[in-house]
């Protein structure tokens, strides 16, 4: 079975600020995908990155970047210099790589709230 | 290129009544997904479709859901008869196999 934790589920900081949202995940499966998806506050749900598991290195995508760590099964997502526009519900998720199910496993949520 | 299109945007319906929902995939996806948001029970895939086939449908909460999938371009989403603790977002997206899931704009659901 697969599981992703979010243990955050409220944050709140002041624009500006550096924010980090922590991913943990369990899954039996050696190969799998890893996501971060945004939900603003109109609703909609946006992808932001894909990682699969053969791919530890760090990504940076102008103010976010992501931590995977396959030793503590974690993927974190770190927003630098956080703007209000940066509120939002952000999921983090898990796919297997094999066999023919590929349903997303979806954590409960982080809700980020950034202050002017 | 356009997104996942869903229709109706809002329906509001009387208990009883059936409601249809209705998922325009990415042209070129091959995999299409129906998710249930709430409050209390979060994000729940309900079903989803490889190649216009059901592959897990293990997430729809009863009998009275059901999903079609009869071409490539289109899925629905039906509900009969339908209950006030189905009022949710309801949200369809698609994807190439085991890649990323691009969203609809969701459905937001109302039974009174």
């Amino acid at each position: 079975a697969q599981k992703v934790t979010q243990a955050q589920t409220e944050i709140s900081v002041v624009e500006k600020e550096d924010v980090t949202l922590d991913c943990v995940y369990e899954t039996r499966d050696t190969t799998y995908y890893l996501f971060w998806y945004k939900q603003p506050p109109s609703g909609e749900l946006v992808f932001l990155i894909r990682r699969n598991s053969f791919d530890e290195q760090n990504e940076i995508s102008g103010r976010y970047s992501w931590n995977f760590q396959k030793s503590t099964s974690s993927f974190n997502f770190t927003i630098t210099a956080s703007q209000v526009v940066d509120s939002a519900v952000y999921f983090c998720a898990l796919s297997a790589l094999g066999g023919s199910n590929y349903k997303l496993t979806f954590g409960k949520g982080t809700l980020l709230t950034v202050n002017p | 290129d356009a997104g996942v299109i869903q229709s109706p945007r809002h329906e509001v319906t009387e208990m009883g009544q059936e409601v249809t929902l209705r998922c325009k995939p990415i042209s070129g996806h091959n995999s299409l997904f129906w998710y249930r948001q709430t409050m209390m029970r979060g994000l729940e895939l309900l079903i989803y479709f490889n190649n216009n086939v059901p592959i897990d449908d293990s997430g729809m909460p009863e009998d009275r859901f059901s999903a079609k999938m009869p071409n490539a371009s289109f899925s629905t989403l039906k509900i009969q008869p339908s209950e006030p603790r189905d009022s949710a977002v309801y949200f369809c997206a698609s994807s190439l196999v085991a890649r990323e899931q691009y969203f609809g704009p969701g459905t937001r659901l109302t039974v009174t």
